[in-house]
């Protein structure tokens, strides 16, 4: 059971350029989210999805686009990368989100990118 | 704004000794508080989690205390052990509502022997 699959592990751009992160989940887990990690910030949450086709600002989305096409798979897109945007982003999913149903606790995250905009 | 704070980046304790890592928050609106652990090179893992209608939620070596009226919540790890050493990030969350997760900053744990 490979859980939550993030690819790359690490990036290094040129300020201006664009990128996806990719992100899939094999759990069946209707809710998938996107978080960047920064020193002495903690985790932020970017964008979340709580199903195919519906997705949803977090605390932090300036600079960053996401699509849902299926349950599995949760990209993150950077349009022109800034230096602003150098960090760990980690994808989390769970079956219906924090805050909802049995499992409030239950989000599973991936090994994280870490991404530097030169 | 902060919400949800740890207010120390690190925490030094020897083995077999009692660690306590401290959470305050200000949204009253919060009833649900999660504690996640990091290590290096790998995402958060959930740990403990406890209900505003608890004050206490105990997980073998994990415990967690939650003060409703000072708006704080605590981690104790008994006994420490080596293998605890990584960053433990508290969380909070109000249910029922839009599915948003609020983390706290991170304290980082070192369990010397």
């Amino acid at each position: 059971n490979a859980g939550v699959t993030q690819t790359p592990k690490f990036q290094v751009l040129k300020t201006g350029q664009s990128m996806t992160l990719q992100c899939a989940q094999d759990m069946n887990h209707e809710y998938m989210s996107w978080y960047r990690q920064d020193p002495g910030m903690g985790l932020r949450l970017i964008h979340y999805s709580v199903g195919a086709g519906i997705t949803d600002q977090g605390e932090v989305p300036n600079g960053y686009n996401v699509s849902r096409s299926t349950t599995e798979d949760f990209p993150l897109r950077l349009l022109s990368a800034a230096p602003s945007q150098t960090s760990v982003y980690f994808c989390a999913s769970s079956y219906s989100g924090p805050g909802q149903g049995d499992h409030n606790e239950k989000l599973f995250f991936g090994s994280g990118t870490q991404l530097s905009v030169l | 704004d902060q919400q949800v704070k740890q207010n120390s980046p690190s925490l030094s304790v020897q083995e077999g000794r009692i660690s306590i890592l401290n959470c305050d928050y200000t949204n009253s609106m919060f009833d649900y508080f999660l504690w996640y652990k990091k290590y290096p090179a790998e995402g958060p893992t959930f740990l403990i989690s406890i209900s505003s209608i608890k004050d206490k939620n105990e997980d073998g070596r994990f415990t967690v205390f939650l003060n409703k009226s000072a708006k704080h919540l605590s981690l104790h790890i008994v006994p420490s052990q080596p293998g605890d050493s990584a960053v433990y990030f508290c969380a909070a969350l109000v249910t029922g509502t839009a599915s948003k997760l609020t983390f706290g900053t991170g304290t980082r744990l070192q369990v010397t022997l």
